[in-house]
């Protein structure tokens, strides 16, 4: 498979559950990036690996807990979730982390629901 | 701080009729300047990027915009409409000075048979 895969595509857990999101690029990037969309919002950037280190947190609250293991694989971790953070959760990768050069490749999402 | 302001949340254009959808920048440095389109529960496809070369930039599907400095506008533009460009499109901003990309709330395109 080519490009940036995420799995699970829909997503719906409770306010007390525990899951996790996942990401994969087969594109030899070295930075990844954690997005969250919500409707009639414009995209919030949430956080930012190059080369395996974490280099921006957008103040996201700590239920949300992101992993990288590798430069191609990025995980984000829910647990205790709110209603309000339902949304599409959106990978991207590039070559460097926010090289303004650079474009994005996005993978196709997660829809989460959180009842 | 750059940023990045869509100047039309809807657009509906006729199959076959020209397409604009406009967005204004502004920026300390030296932007770089990306559209994005996003169709029904798919991530963002990049369509076009302009990064201080030639003004006009040509993307995929007949897409194109041009870079006006002295607008700080980089407005995405198509001939001729097709039904399957209705979808979201997001004008996105990078500046040189703090590596940081913006996006804009986005466009809805629909397209009218």
């Amino acid at each position: 498979e080519t490009g940036v895969t995420q799995t699970p595509r829909h997503l719906v857990m409770g306010m007390t559950n525990k899951k996790s999101l996942k990401c994969e690029q087969h594109l030899g990037h070295n930075a990844m990036y954690w997005y969250k969309q919500s409707a009639k919002k414009p995209l919030e950037l949430m956080f930012v690996y190059n080369f395996k280190e974490q280099t921006e947190n957008n103040s996201v609250p700590s239920r949300f807990s992101p992993e990288c293991p590798n430069s191609s694989h990025l995980f984000l971790h829910l647990h205790t979730l709110q209603p309000e953070d339902s949304a599409l959760y959106l990978c991207a990768s590039s070559p460097e982390a926010l090289a303004t050069v650079y474009e994005q490749y996005f993978g196709p999402g997660t829809r989460l629901t959180v009842t | 701080a750059q940023s990045v302001t869509q100047l039309d949340s809807h657009v509906s254009v006729s199959e076959g009729t020209p397409v604009l959808l406009r967005c204004n920048y502004s920026s300390s440095y030296s932007p770089s300047l990306f559209w994005y389109v996003q169709h029904p529960n798919k991530g963002l496809q990049l369509l076009l990027k302009y990064t201080s070369a030639a003004t006009l930039v040509k993307g995929i599907n007949g897409f194109e915009a041009e870079f006006k400095k002295s607008e700080t506008s980089f407005h995405l533009t198509k001939p001729s409409a097709h039904m399957s460009d209705a979808a979201e499109y997001f004008c996105v901003v990078s500046d040189l000075g703090n590596n940081d990309m913006r996006f804009g709330a986005g466009t809805r395109l629909t397209v009218k048979p």
